[in-house]
């Protein structure tokens, strides 16, 4: 069983789109995370929920917006998409936040066009 | 605010060859410390970390890291190289609490035959 699993894998879309990326874990962990992998590998954290509170949120565009529908789901929206948004998005999650050893998704390569 | 810097983004090793990626960090308050591995289209997988106690911290695939506190060093070693070690190294630090994780820029490992 996949203990991170987000999907899509690719994701290919216009400039102006609106998409959204889905993260489930089932760990049982309280915290999720999404980082923003850019073409040179740099990783970087956007958001962390924990048990569905946001605690950390990042200086990301507010055109991205994370919903936690409950501690197991940690999805992300993003509006108007442009094509600086292109990279690789990973959902990670952890058993709380004073143990940071995460769990990552496979990410999802968004290509925006 | 804490940073990680990781010495050398390309690491080339021979097959057999001791293998050596560096890792200094500069935090606030003692830090976690993780070592982590990327494969190619993967997630990335926690190859080890230091909380606290022993300095000398043993991992997967062979793969060992000590913490200096002196030297604010957290250096991934392995005796011996393997074609299957070839990808990316991330080391991250943690302060603790409600604080992001902040990763280092990455290493890529090549392990020539």
């Amino acid at each position: 069983d996949t203990a991170v699993s987000q999907t899509p894998k690719y994701l290919v879309t216009q400039m102006g789109n609106d998409k959204s990326i889905k993260c489930e874990q089932n760990l049982g962990h309280d915290t999720m995370y999404w980082y923003k992998q850019d073409s040179k590998k740099f990783l970087k954290i956007m958001f962390s929920y924990n048990n569905k509170e946001l605690i950390i949120n990042e200086t990301v565009p507010n055109r991205f917006s994370p919903k936690s529908p409950d501690k197991a789901h940690l999805n992300l929206h993003i509006n108007s998409l442009e094509l600086g948004d292109s990279a690789v998005y990973f959902c990670a999650s952890s058993l709380r936040t004073v143990n940071t050893e995460a769990f990552f998704g496979q990410g999802t390569r968004l290509t925006v066009v | 605010a804490q940073s990680v810097t990781q010495l050398g983004s390309h690491v080339s090793v021979s097959e057999g060859a001791l293998v050596l990626l560096r890792c200094n960090y500069s935090s606030s308050v003692p830090p976690y410390l993780f070592w982590y591995v990327q494969y190619p289209n993967q997630g990335l997988q926690l190859l080890l970390k230091y909380t606290t106690g022993a300095t000398l911290v043993k991992g997967i695939n062979g793969f060992e890291a000590e913490f200096k506190k002196s030297e604010t060093s957290f250096h991934l070693t392995k005796p011996s190289a393997h074609m299957s070690d070839a990808a990316e190294y991330f080391c991250a630090v943690f302060p603790g609490g409600y604080q992001k994780v902040t990763f280092g820029t990455g290493t890529k490992l090549q392990v020539i035959p």
